[in-house]
């Protein structure tokens, strides 16, 4: 099984909601990450967690606050967002085993901010 | 500061021509370079990581190749539904992040 998945597939919402994405692997991978991408522009790096420990943080502002609640869910939790926001949300998961490196995407939330 | 730098931006085949895409980089020690697939609207599909240079990796009509300062992906009779965004990204030896190039958008026409 080398699946991510993400909740939910799209969302829309209000400049003062508060939402939160879901992420889910259970491929037993240690890191996790979210990423966010524009329109035909690659996955720009966000944030980073290493065995529940975020790791790295990318300069993403406050209204973005990431939370690992175990070693198999990743959450990303929205408020007050700005249209400018609006993009796809990936989460991956990676593993070192064996010399052999993997980072698996999940399908992505398409987040859209009014 | 790693960079990934992928040509052509845009590449048009018809069906069964062989080309390849082109994927170089600059890089302080190299972990490991990765190869994505993505089609629009839908998250990175992980095709290869290659570790040193020599490697080859194959898969389907996919070969991926790795020297020390460039990579190559080689689409041997591509089909229609290899049509997508192939995006490259490297990691270095001393680090957990991903930094890719900007992509290839490949269409191939029937």
């Amino acid at each position: 099984d080398t699946e991510v998945t993400q909740t939910p597939k799209h969302l829309v919402m209000g400049m003062t909601n508060k939402k939160s994405l879901k992420c889910e692997q259970h491929m037993g991978h240690r890191a996790m990450y979210w990423y966010k991408q524009k329109a035909k522009k690659p996955p720009e790096l966000m944030f980073v967690y290493s065995y529940e420990k975020l790791s790295i943080n990318e300069s993403v502002p406050s209204r973005f606050s990431p939370e690992c609640p175990n070693s198999s869910l990743l959450n990303l939790h929205l408020h007050a967002l700005q249209p400018e926001d609006s993009a796809l949300y990936l989460c991956a998961s990676s593993q070192k085993w064996g010399g052999q490196e993997t980072q698996y995407f999940g399908p992505g939330t398409r987040l859209l901010v009014l | 500061e790693d960079q990934v730098t992928q040509s052509p931006e845009a590449l048009r085949l018809q069906e069964g021509e062989s080309s390849s895409l082109n994927c170089s980089y600059t890089v302080s020690g190299l972990r490991g370079l990765f190869w994505y697939r993505q089609d629009p609207g839908k998250g990175p599909e992980f095709l290869f990581t290659l570790y040193s240079a020599g490697e080859e990796k194959e898969k389907e009509r996919l070969k991926a190749t790795l020297t020390k300062k460039e990579s190559f992906l080689h689409i041997t009779a591509p089909k229609p539904e290899d049509s997508a965004t192939y995006l490259c990204a490297v990691k270095e030896t001393s680090g957990s992040r991903l930094t890719f190039g900007e992509g290839t958008q490949l269409t191939v026409n029937p």
